[in-house]
């Protein structure tokens, strides 16, 4: 089992350019959630998925949209990139609501 | 305000020397606190899970223990490997009518041959 993978590992954008970060999670879990970690602080929770076709907002969920159309994928979207972004996004999923998450391996994103 | 604070923000330890983190919430009601290991580039990992009536947990040298009434968490790494050296994060979800959960910032761990 790859766990949950997370595409594109790097990537650098210029300010008002989109992109889309995915992550796949192959435990046939039900909740699956977007992460942004940034230096000194804990992870805040962007968005988070209940199960396929529902989203809800988190803490931080300003300038992402997100899309579930498949129970294995969980898609991030930036419509317009700002600096406040550059950050590191991490994917998780669990079986249970806020219980024993499992951890993509990040995608770190640079908007200059 | 709902908050995880740990403690120390660094730590370094010689190698197969025992040390222990703090976590100390505020989050209420609590449903469960957590402790993920995070390796430097990488996700963090899930260590130990502790509901309301568990006080100590432990996965293999990593033992978490959990004093609910002072809202008070610690893990205890026992004879430490350079492995250890990552950082620490503690959870903790709280329950009402939504789920509510706040991660501390870890606590990053060195150790040196």
């Amino acid at each position: 089992n790859a766990g949950v993978t997370q595409t594109p590992k790097f990537r650098v954008l210029k300010t008002g350019q989109s992109m889309t970060l995915l992550c796949a999670q192959d435990m046939n879990h039900e909740y699956m959630y977007w992460y942004r970690q940034d230096p000194g602080m804990g992870l805040r929770l962007i968005h988070y998925s209940v199960g396929e076709g529902t989203t809800a907002k988190g803490e931080v969920p300003d300038g992402y949209n997100v899309s579930r159309l498949k129970k294995q994928n969980f898609l991030l979207g930036l419509e317009s990139a700002a600096p406040s972004q550059t950050s590191v996004y991490f994917c998780a999923s669990s079986y249970l609501r806020d219980y024993e998450q499992y951890f993509g391996p990040g995608t770190r994103l640079t908007v200059t | 305000k709902n908050q995880v604070e740990q403690s120390p923000q660094s730590l370094i330890i010689l190698e197969g020397k025992n040390c222990t983190l703090q976590c100390n919430y505020t989050v209420s009601p609590f449903s469960n606190l957590r402790w993920y290991k995070q390796d430097t580039g990488r996700g963090p990992v899930s260590l130990t899970i502790m509901t309301f009536s568990e006080n100590t947990k432990s996965n293999g040298r990593y033992t978490a223990t959990l004093d609910a009434d002072t809202k008070q968490s610690s893990l205890h790494i026992t004879a430490s490997q350079l492995s250890d050296s990552a950082s620490y994060i503690c959870v903790v979800s709280s329950y009402t009518g939504g789920f509510k959960t706040i991660f501390g910032a870890g606590t990053r761990l060195f150790v040196k041959a």
